[in-house]
């Protein structure tokens, strides 16, 4: 089944530890990339990559640190993590051109 | 700056009417425009999506229509059922760019009653 995966779905952390968030797909996309999702404020991408070692910042990537070192895999990084980075975090991959972006089933992180 | 508006915030529909969800854009190099459902604990999934050279394009019972002049697309859901019930967000990207992010409205919940 063609899917992003992503772990872990729950994670509950305290403020400046340190975390990864992983993410892999199985559709050969070149293209990942993250965002969150906020009440009221829709989904913001955070970072992307147009292919394996090529990443760029999307539109709030402050906070985030992201690598590509493996054409599947796109972990997302937190490394000094603050509460209002507490959202819900999606993967994605897609074709060329943005065509048939899919989803991960989401990363609910909470920061204390 | 919202490049992508989407209206209405939210939709009661009883089972059997007629969905309408309707975006309007900014941006005239967006040339991908797809529509997405999400359920609760869910990640989007894209529902269909629709390109500026048609005007409308229909999948079973969703249907997008698309006004490039008046720069507004919307997606018709015929017979809703209970179980569209859920939140829909249309979106916009830009195929030739170097990013292709999409561009989010801000979502519409939808509850179809039985």
């Amino acid at each position: 089944e063609a899917q992003v995966t992503q772990n872990p779905r729950y994670l509950i952390t305290v403020t400046g530890k340190k975390l990864t968030v992983t993410c892999s797909q199985n559709m050969n996309h070149e293209y990942m990339s993250w965002y969150r999702q906020d009440p009221g404020l829709g989904l913001r991408q955070i970072y992307y990559s147009m292919n394996v070692e090529v990443t760029d910042k999307g539109d709030v990537p402050e906070g985030y640190k992201v690598s590509r070192k493996e054409k599947r895999n796109f972990p997302l990084i937190l490394e000094s993590p603050s509460p209002n980075q507490t959202s819900l975090y999606f993967c994605a991959s897609s074709l060329p051109g943005g065509y048939g972006y899919t989803f991960g089933s989401g990363t609910r992180l909470t920061v204390v | 700056q919202q490049q992508v508006k989407q209206s209405p915030q939210s939709l009661i529909v009883q089972k059997g009417g007629i969905s309408i969800i309707n975006c309007a854009y900014e941006n005239t190099a967006f040339d991908y425009f797809p529509w997405y459902q999400q359920f609760p604990g869910k990640g989007p999934a894209l529902l269909i999506a629709i390109r500026p050279d048609v005007s409308e394009k229909k999948e079973g019972r969703f249907t997008i229509s698309f006004n490039k002049s008046a720069k507004q697309f919307s997606l018709h859901i015929m017979d809703s059922q209970p179980g569209d019930s859920a939140t829909y967000f249309c979106a916009a990207s830009r195929g030739g760019g170097s990013n292709y992010k999409l561009t989010f409205g801000k979502g519409t919940l939808l509850t179809v009653n039985p």
